[in-house]
């Protein structure tokens, strides 16, 4: 079974620049999440989308980011303008379905974005 | 609010010890599951070990155990016969179906194996 895929997996970019990330779940898993994970700290959670829905963007800035996933599988998180505060690893991960009592979640390898 | 904390931000051992990872948390919640993940330097997250706190009995697989007391609020992990392929982030995370449902992380523990 194919695991979660990201691209790119490195970005460089200059400040107020816009970036995009692509994210490729788990065939079947409806829920899908994007995490922020910046140097020396955990993942952070920016929003989840169950199918095409979002459940949870409590803390996506929306102001500069905005995420979809139009079709309940692919999905796509923007950044525009970027800031150099912006620089993490940027996780994506997908589940089987967030009403199950347990709902692992399987990470993609992530896309390093460097804000110079 | 669910707070997860590792107060270790790095560890290391020698190659066929034991170490252990510690992490606390706080939660007013009955219902939850607690995590162990594993980051290698390719960064693909990948779960190690899971707790769910209504079972008493500590989770173990293979190599790795945890000691959960729920009361001290505490969930570590202990990797018994360390290998090199052990190096990496070890996030402690915790998460519970009701509320939110988020799954929070603590801030990492980075561990190395000494040959």
């Amino acid at each position: 079974e194919a695991g979660v895929a990201q691209s790119p997996r490195y970005k460089i970019i200059e400040k107020r620049q816009s970036v995009a990330f692509w994210c490729n779940p788990i065939s079947g898993h409806a829920t899908l999440y994007w995490y922020q994970q910046i140097l020396g700290q955990g993942p952070k959670l920016l929003i989840q989308f169950q199918n095409n829905g979002v459940v949870d963007d409590s803390q996506l800035p929306k102001d500069r980011f905005s995420a979809e996933r139009l079709k309940g599988v692919d999905s796509t998180l923007k950044i525009q303008p970027a800031k150099l505060e912006d620089s993490a690893v940027y996780l994506c991960a997908s589940s089987l379905d967030r009403i199950l009592l347990y709902n692992e979640q399987f990470f993609g390898p992530g896309t390093r974005l460097t804000v110079l | 609010a669910q707070t997860v904390t590792q107060s270790q931000p790095e560890m290391s051992v020698q190659e066929a010890e034991t170490v252990t990872l510690s992490c606390t948390y706080d939660t007013s919640e009955s219902d939850y599951y607690l995590f162990w993940y594993k980051q290698p330097p390719s960064r693909q997250m990948i779960l190690v070990i899971r707790q769910e706190a209504y079972k008493q009995q500590n989770a173990t697989e293979n190599r790795f155990s945890v000691n959960f007391q729920k009361a001290a609020k505490s969930f570590s992990l202990k990797i018994s016969d360390s290998q090199l392929g052990d190096a990496a982030m070890y996030f402690c995370a915790y998460w519970a179906p009701s509320g939110n449902e988020k799954l929070t992380f603590g801030t990492g523990t980075r561990l190395t194996i000494i040959p």
